[in-house]
C-alpha cells in the first residue's frame, strides 16, 4: 500500500504566479482533504472533495481551489500567490463516513 | 467554534522520564479526537483515535486517555527516537465533512 503520495515534495514560485500541487489517496480511500500548514503552526483546513465535488471550505479566499478526479486523485490550485502563502501543504485521505485520516509527506510551497 | 488548546508548547525530556502532553478541547459533538507525530518537514503520521471518555488506547511508549475536555498523552520511559512534534486534532459531528481541527503541537525533545 503506497499511502497517500504528494508531488511536487518542494517549490519555490514568485509573488503573483499560480502553482498546482498534485495528491493521490490511500488505497481504498475516496475522500480527499487540504491543509495548509505554516511554521510552528497546527494545520489549517482549507477544503475537502468527495464525488467530485468540494463538500466543505475552511476560511480560505477563492485565490484557492480544487478538483477531484474519477480516480479519487485531487489537485490543490492556488492563483496570485502571496508571500504568506509560503507553508507546507498536505494532503489527507479518508473513506466517506470515516473518521481516521491519513496524510502525505507535503509540499514545502515557498513564494519569493 | 470548535477549538483544541495543546500545553506545553516545548518539553525536553530526559531519557527514560516519564511525562505527559495536554491536549484541552471544545467541540460541538466530539466525533473522534486523534494524536498525531509530525517529524520537521513530514506529513502528520497517525498515532491514535479516542471516541468516548474514558477510552485508551496504548502503542509502545506512548499511551493516549480521554476525558470530557481533555486528553492526555503518556510517554513512558522515552527514548532520543520519540523526538517529534505531538499534535491533537478533533473532528465535531456539526458541519457536512470529517474535517480535523488541530491544535499548535507540543515539541518534544528527548535527550539521549
Amino acid at each position: 500500500d503506497a499511502g497517500v503520495t504528494q508531488s511536487p515534495t518542494h517549490l519555490i514560485k514568485t509573488r503573483g504566479q499560480q502553482v498546482t500541487l498534485r495528491c493521490s489517496p490511500k488505497s481504498g480511500h475516496d475522500t480527499v482533504s487540504w491543509y495548509q500548514q505554516a511554521l510552528g503552526q497546527g494545520p489549517q483546513f482549507i477544503f475537502q472533495y468527495y464525488e467530485e465535488e468540494e463538500r466543505q471550505r475552511g476560511n480560505f479566499p477563492d485565490r484557492f481551489s480544487g478538483h477531484q478526479f474519477p480516480n479519487y486523485s485531487s489537485e490543490l490550485n492556488v492563483n496570485a500567490l502571496l508571500l504568506g502563502d509560503s507553508a507546507l501543504y498536505l494532503c489527507a485521505s479518508s473513506s466517506a463516513g470515516g473518521t481516521e485520516a491519513f496524510f502525505g509527506q507535503g509540499t514545502r510551497l515557498t513564494v519569493v | 467554534e470548535d477549538q483544541v488548546t495543546q500545553s506545553p508548547e516545548a518539553l525536553r525530556l530526559q531519557e527514560g522520564e516519564s511525562s505527559s502532553l495536554n491536549c484541552s478541547y471544545t467541540v460541538s459533538g466530539l466525533r473522534g479526537l486523534f494524536w498525531y507525530r509530525q517529524d520537521p518537514g513530514k506529513g502528520p503520521e497517525f498515532l491514535f483515535t479516542l471516541y468516548s471518555a474514558g477510552e485508551e488506547k496504548e502503542k509502545e511508549r506512548l499511551k493516549a486517555t480521554l476525558t470530557k475536555k481533555e486528553s492526555f498523552l503518556h510517554i513512558t520511559a522515552p527514548k532520543p527516537e520519540d523526538s517529534a512534534t505531538y499534535l491533537c486534532a478533533v473532528q465535531g459531528y456539526g458541519g457536512a465533512t470529517n474535517k480535523l481541527i488541530f491544535g499548535t503541537g507540543t515539541l518534544l525533545a528527548v535527550q539521549p
